[in-house]
């Protein structure tokens, strides 16, 4: 049984709007979650990072929000660009590391 | 060259036969991971390593064997390599548990 899930396979979203990309887990053990960007034939690159101790964490037109009591997470990104385009995975840190399964990100020029 | 690496980057084996996927980083990092990446599943942890000579399984070990002689170096051998096993593998390493890891480019592994 998958510990976290990104229930959204794939999300299109016009150039400059904002993007939500969605995780959930079961865990609440879980203390520490990041999200990863994939570009197609290279390894996931490290994005951003959030502890359980917080509820918000923000870096530059990307910002991470944790709702521990309903066991979720988020990435905002505003405004989006074409670069952003990629696959995204979040990531939480219990006894080692769980990722969901991705959700492929387009943003429309 | 500073950073993870892998090789080979594409490999194509037959069932049955033993290969071996190479991971080498020059940070000196504690942890070395070794994941799988497959469509619907994400990234899979098969193992990890927290020193040299310190290894310990992930969610999907079965398969697979690794060892950790060197801090800098974390093979992963499939012993007897299976259909199931085709899949783009990625190795990664960190400083520590709770920081992020940094990923290298991936093998893609065919089992014919």
């Amino acid at each position: 049984d998958q510990q976290v899930k990104q229930n959204s396979p794939s999300l299109s979203v016009q150039e400059g709007r904002i993007s939500i990309l969605n995780c959930d887990y079961t865990n609440s053990m879980f203390d520490y979650f990041l999200w990863y960007k994939k570009y197609p034939a290279e390894g996931p690159t490290f994005l951003i990072s959030i502890s359980s101790i917080k509820d918000k964490n923000e870096d530059g037109r990307f910002t991470v929000f944790l709702n521990k009591s309903a066991k979720h997470l988020s990435l905002h990104i505003v405004p989006s660009q074409p670069g952003d385009s990629a696959v995204y995975f979040c990531a939480a840190l219990g006894n080692k590391f769980y990722f969901g399964s991705g959700t492929k990100l387009n943003v429309k020029p | 060259d500073a950073g993870i690496t892998q090789s080979p980057r594409y490999k194509i084996t037959e069932t049955g036969r033993q290969v071996t996927l190479m991971c080498h980083q020059t940070w000196s990092h504690s942890y070395m991971f070794w994941y799988r990446q497959d469509l619907g599943h994400g990234l899979r942890l098969i193992y990890y390593s927290a020193a040299a000579d310190i290894t310990d399984k992930g969610e999907v070990p079965d398969g697979y064997v690794v060892s950790r002689s060197k801090t800098e170096n974390f093979p992963l051998t499939l012993e007897s390599a299976t259909r199931s096993q085709t899949s783009v593998y990625f190795c990664a390493s960190s400083g520590n548990r709770e920081t992020e890891a940094f990923f290298g480019q991936g093998t893609r592994l065919t089992v014919v």
